[in-house]
């Protein structure tokens, strides 16, 4: 799976758009973009998913830069219950790899009142 | 209703026991993992499992042994259990092994004295 690279924490507003960049400038044509969160005490939560289309669902935004280098997770109205950690991953979904997720460090958002 | 559930949530044992933490699923997924966060929080993939079969064993050891009951189960029961066991492990499961999410269980926090 393709290295991703997140800023370790960010800090946002509540109610302002939440930015959370990714880089994952060795990804190949076969690997999609996942997002993850981890809410303090809990277990992962699957946010969003793409190839090459920015996609958009209940929670969140995904773009993916035209090269695919890159990406961009957006929370459009960030609350307090949105303060977590944020994972970007990069696979290939199969048996090969035992369909397992390479969590990294992630990225700390904190939604600040 | 929970989704992935695991039992219990809280294990604090001596070194050198064995113990055992289960795991429910009520989504009608075919495939379950184990996931183990460690103290700085990394989350690293452990055991696969599709149709109560291993799929994927990363690296860890034989101490280690999960059993699959039915599709719905995957216990993993642990001996002799050693300081550097004490982490967080996570149980979740999919839908085939393709992009469709994982969904995690909220964690069993194992504490070895």
């Amino acid at each position: 799976d393709a290295k991703t690279t997140q800023p370790p924490s960010m800090d946002c507003a509540e109610g302002r758009a939440a930015n959370l960049p990714c880089n994952h400038s060795t990804i190949s044509g076969n690997e999609y973009v996942y997002w993850y969160r981890q809410i303090h005490s809990q277990g992962p939560q699957y946010i969003i998913h793409g190839l090459k289309n920015n996609e958009t669902n209940e929670m969140a935004s995904l773009i993916i830069t035209e090269d695919r280098k890159s990406s961009t997770l957006i929370l459009p109205h960030a609350t307090l219950r949105d303060t977590a950690v944020y994972y970007c991953i990069v696979r290939v979904p199969g048996v090969n790899a035992g369909n397992m997720l390479t969590f990294g460090g992630g990225t700390r958002l904190m939604v600040k009142p | 209703d929970t989704a992935v559930s695991q039992t219990p949530k809280y294990l604090v044992t001596q070194m050198g026991n064995d113990k055992s933490i289960k795991c429910e699923q009520n989504l009608g997924h075919d495939t379950m993992y184990w996931y183990k966060q460690d103290s700085k929080k990394f989350l690293k993939i452990m055991f696969s499992y599709n149709n109560k079969e291993l799929i994927i064993n990363e690296t860890v050891p034989n101490r280690f042994s999960p059993k699959s009951p039915d599709k719905a189960h995957l216990n993993l029961h642990i001996n002799s259990l050693e300081l550097g066991d004490s982490a967080v492990y996570f149980c979740a499961s999919s839908q085939g092994f393709n992009n469709q999410p994982q969904h995690f269980g909220d964690g069993t926090r194992l504490s070895i004295l």
